[in-house]
């Protein structure tokens, strides 16, 4: 079956650096998506790599390793409003979008 | 308005009540969904329509009717839920339904509560 792997929950400090890690195990691969959700609200789009290798946007940056079937979000210069929750999702080879449960992020002060 | 609308935000049904969930989008995107979303569980993807043709199903049940009038708006029709049905209800939309990066924009949600 296919499967993506993210952490529960995480919980980071004001100011530091987290790393989110997304593993996957898919019926091919065509692209691999970061989203952010606070709560009650949309999820809204983050990040999308394709290729291997980090993808640096603002304090956010994403990397790719297809070898290994693995994803990481890195958020740097953590602020209170980075609390959320954020979700890792891969397209298979039917470019069908295959869904983490989501990884809950606090930041604490 | 901008973006994905849904409404109503909240909706508290019995089970024998009929009620739907509204959708609309102003992005000028061709490709519309709704999700299923349940706590500390992956995203459900219930029904995809591009240029208004139903493109997938998967395998939800007949208790929900999805309709799509347009490109811009999306229903969805609810009638003789399960209390199991209970979840956050997410409307998307996207340029290309397609092979693209199809990035897609969500709404906020509609939270169903069935007694």
């Amino acid at each position: 079956g296919q499967n993506i792997d993210q952490p529960t929950e995480m919980t980071a400090t004001e100011g530091a650096i987290v790393q989110i890690n997304c593993t996957y195990q898919t019926s091919g691969f065509n692209g691999l998506f970061w989203y952010q959700q606070h709560a009650g609200e949309a999820p809204t789009f983050l990040s999308y790599n394709v290729l291997d290798g980090l993808e640096e946007k603002g304090r956010f940056s994403s990397f790719l390793s297809r070898s290994k079937g693995y994803s990481y979000l890195l958020l740097k210069e953590l602020q209170m409003k980075d609390s959320a929750s954020y979700l890792c999702a891969v397209r298979d080879s039917n470019y069908q979008l295959i869904w983490g449960a989501g990884t809950k992020l606090i930041i604490k002060p | 308005e901008t973006g994905v609308t849904q409404t109503p935000r909240h909706l508290v049904m019995g089970m024998t009540n009929k009620k739907s969930l509204k959708c609309e989008q102003h992005l000028g995107h061709n490709a519309m969904y709704w999700y299923k979303q349940s706590a500390k569980k992956p995203l459900e993807l219930m029904f995809v329509y591009n240029f208004k043709e139903q493109t997938e199903n998967n395998s939800v049940p007949s208790r929900f009717s999805p309709e799509c009038p347009n490109s811009s708006h999306l229903f969805l029709h609810l009638h003789t839920l399960q209390p199991e049905d209970s979840a956050l209800y997410l409307c998307a939309s996207s340029q290309d339904g397609g092979r693209g990066a199809n990035v897609l924009t969500f709404g906020a949600g509609s939270r169903l509560t069935v007694l």
